[in-house]
Formats: C-alpha cells, sequence, structure tokens
C-alpha cells in the first residue's frame, strides 16, 4: 500500500527567504504526487503535481516541487517566502492507474510559517 | 457557487445519534472520496467510490457507511455517532478522464459528538 511520510511537523522560515517543506512516499510502481495547501478555516487546495515527464514542476503561487525517484521525495520548494504563504501543506501520492488501486493517501501535513 | 458542496458546514450531535454529511457537485468528475482530518494525523481515507456502482473502504471505515446516490452525490453516515468521531470531514472529487488526476475538496464539514 502506498505512503507518504512529511517528517516535519513546522517549518518556520523568514520572509523573503528560500523554502523547503519536505514529503518523502512509498509507492508500488510509478506515482503520481501531489501537493496541496490549507489556509484556516478552507478546504485544500490544489498546489502542482509530478505525473511523468520533467523532475522540476511548477505551480501556484510561486511553488514548485522536484522529484527524486531514487530518493522517493518530493519537496515543495519557493526561493522568497510571502507571510500570505503561513498555512498546512500536505503531500498525497496516488499509485498508476494500470498498476494499482488509485486510491489518494495524504501525509500528516506540515504548518509553514513565514516570519516577517 | 462551489464545484463541491458539502452539507452541513457545522454540526453539533449527541452520542449514539445517527448523522449524515452530504457531498455534491458540479464537476462531472466520476471518482467521490471521504476523508477525516484530525490534527498530527493529515487526512485519512473514510471510503471512495470511482462510480455509482463502486464503493470502496479506505483506512478507516469502522463506524461509517456511504451511499452514492448518483455520480454527482456521495453521502457519509455515521450510525451511532461517538465523540472520536468529532473532526473536520472533507468531500473530494477526482476524474478519471483527461489526464487530471488531482482531487478537488469541498469546504470541510465540522463535526462535534458530544
Amino acid at each position: 500500500a502506498q505512503s507518504v511520510a512529511q517528517p516535519e511537523d513546522q517549518v518556520n522560515v523568514a520572509e523573503g527567504n528560500p523554502l523547503t517543506v519536505k514529503c518523502t512516499y512509498s509507492v508500488s510502481g510509478n506515482p503520481y504526487l501531489f501537493w496541496y495547501v490549507q489556509y484556516p478555516n478552507r478546504g485544500l487546495q490544489f498546489l502542482l503535481k509530478y505525473i511523468t515527464g520533467d523532475n522540476l514542476v511548477k505551480g501556484s503561487y510561486g511553488f514548485e516541487a522536484e522529484f527524486n525517484k531514487s530518493q522517493t521525495s518530493f519537496h515543495l520548494k519557493k526561493p522568497s517566502a510571502l507571510v500570505s504563504d503561513s498555512a498546512l501543506y500536505f503531500c498525497a501520492v496516488r499509485d498508476h492507474p494500470i498498476q494499482g488501486a488509485q486510491k489518494l493517501v495524504f501525509g500528516q501535513g506540515t504548518r509553514l510559517t513565514i516570519n516577517p | 457557487d462551489a464545484d463541491v458542496t458539502q452539507t452541513p458546514r457545522n454540526r453539533i450531535t449527541k452520542t449514539g445519534k445517527r448523522i449524515m454529511l452530504e457531498c455534491s457537485q458540479t464537476k462531472g468528475h466520476d471518482r467521490m472520496y471521504w476523508y477525516r482530518q484530525d490534527p498530527g494525523l493529515g487526512l485519512r481515507l473514510i471510503y471512495y467510490s470511482f462510480d455509482v456502482k463502486d464503493i470502496n473502504k479506505g483506512e478507516i471505515s469502522d463506524g461509517y457507511s456511504v451511499s452514492r446516490q448518483a455520480q454527482a452525490k456521495f453521502s457519509l453516515s455515521l450510525e451511532s455517532a461517538i465523540p472520536n468521531q468529532t473532526a473536520l470531514y472533507f468531500c473530494a472529487t477526482s476524474d478519471s478522464r483527461g489526464g487530471r488526476p488531482e482531487a478537488f475538496f469541498g469546504q470541510g464539514t465540522r463535526l462535534t459528538v458530544v
């Protein structure tokens, strides 16, 4: 069964500095990988995804993520953090549509705080 | 209007009561999901449905049941609510066609069992 780990419960970054939110995964076969963001009292919003192709994917609000197959990681990054990026971030994985059951499984979330 | 609508948004109920959470979508997606969110545990899958006749248990289905009344509607029931079912519940949809596997979420239902 697929699984996702976000090793940091909380990440604190100064405004203007680069940020990284870490994610590692386990899945049989080729994964579909996703990042979502949750603002207070809101549902989850889709940020970006990796399906195939270029290992560096770009998404909403200036975020990007790098797929690393050998390290089974999909870390979320942004070159310059904004205070408005403060939120709860979730990594998710889905297994291949042919090979697996296609369930979408989430990590436990990382709370990102950007300090002015 | 929201593409994925959950009702109610907030609910307080007593232990032992039956409660239904409803989800409807206007996205035309074939797949629908129910998750619960608890602090520090992320989102855990309760049930998922790939079409009207396909219902599957997720990792924490005990104490819950679901009904896919139509492609656009997927309801979650707690037959006899207990306090540890207090959580934030999310419905989500995705499309098996068109190369867009990402899920879209409703605003959530905050359920408190007292």
